[in-house]
């Protein structure tokens, strides 16, 4: 089935660091979204990107993150500066319409550890 | 706020038994209610989805009944097998609800041989 890649699979920094996760979407789909997964436990919506620009975001996207999707490459998550809070593993997914009417699929996540 | 809850949050049964897995929701705006399969170390995969608009949807050993009146589903696993042991989410979006889905803590299934 259609397969999203993140890069890289486990990165680990010192807080107050910057961090960039990247995300390769399936080729065809137009909605991009970042969840956040602390401890193997719920999936926690950040963001969701559409047509160059942000939709949607959550209490969870902090100030400190950004998005974006330059010439149509890598769909990508920056954390600048990281907190100690930010580790967790960070799922990106993407769909062809909505999420109403479309299945997501996932990548299998990049596990950020802030030290 | 939590829009949708799962429960149990864990639960074990003996290959060939059904695994009942359930879940409600807050919004009645909510609309498409997809079930997802998460493998440790994966990221979470569709496995089963439903409308509101239907009140069962079944995909070979994998049911979901829906009470829209209620609020409430549930993942019926028939004949369940040590392969099925997995991490199940349910989640929920729906027309005015944003472009996102909102998912449950999870359940863990565990199927023993």
């Amino acid at each position: 089935g259609p397969k999203v890649l993140q890069i890289p699979s486990h990165q680990i920094i010192d807080m107050g660091q910057m961090v960039t996760l990247n995300c390769d979407p399936v080729s065809n789909h137009l909605y991009f979204y970042w969840y956040k997964q602390i401890l193997g436990q719920q999936m926690e919506f950040l963001v969701n990107f559409y047509n160059g620009k942000v939709m949607e975001k959550s209490k969870l996207f902090k100030d400190q993150f950004s998005v974006e999707r330059p010439d149509g490459s890598y769909f990508t998550l920056k954390i600048q500066p990281t907190a100690l809070e930010d580790s967790a593993v960070y799922f990106c997914a993407s769909s062809w319409g909505g999420a109403s009417a479309e299945t997501l699929y996932f990548g299998s996540g990049t596990r950020l550890t802030v030290l | 706020q939590q829009q949708v809850r799962q429960s149990p949050q864990s639960l074990t049964v003996w290959e060939g038994e059904t695994a009942i897995l359930n879940c409600s929701y807050e919004n009645s705006a909510f609309d498409y209610f997809p079930w997802y399969q998460q493998f440790p170390g994966e990221g979470p995969a569709l496995l089963i989805a439903i409308r509101s608009v239907s009140d069962k949807k079944e995909d070979g050993r994998f049911t979901i009944f829906f009470n829209k009146r209620e609020k409430k589903l549930s993942l019926h696993i028939t004949d369940s097998q040590p392969g099925d042991s997995a991490t199940y989410f349910c989640a929920a979006s729906g027309q005015g609800t944003g472009s996102k889905l909102s998912f449950g803590k999870g359940a863990k299934l565990t199927v023993s041989p």
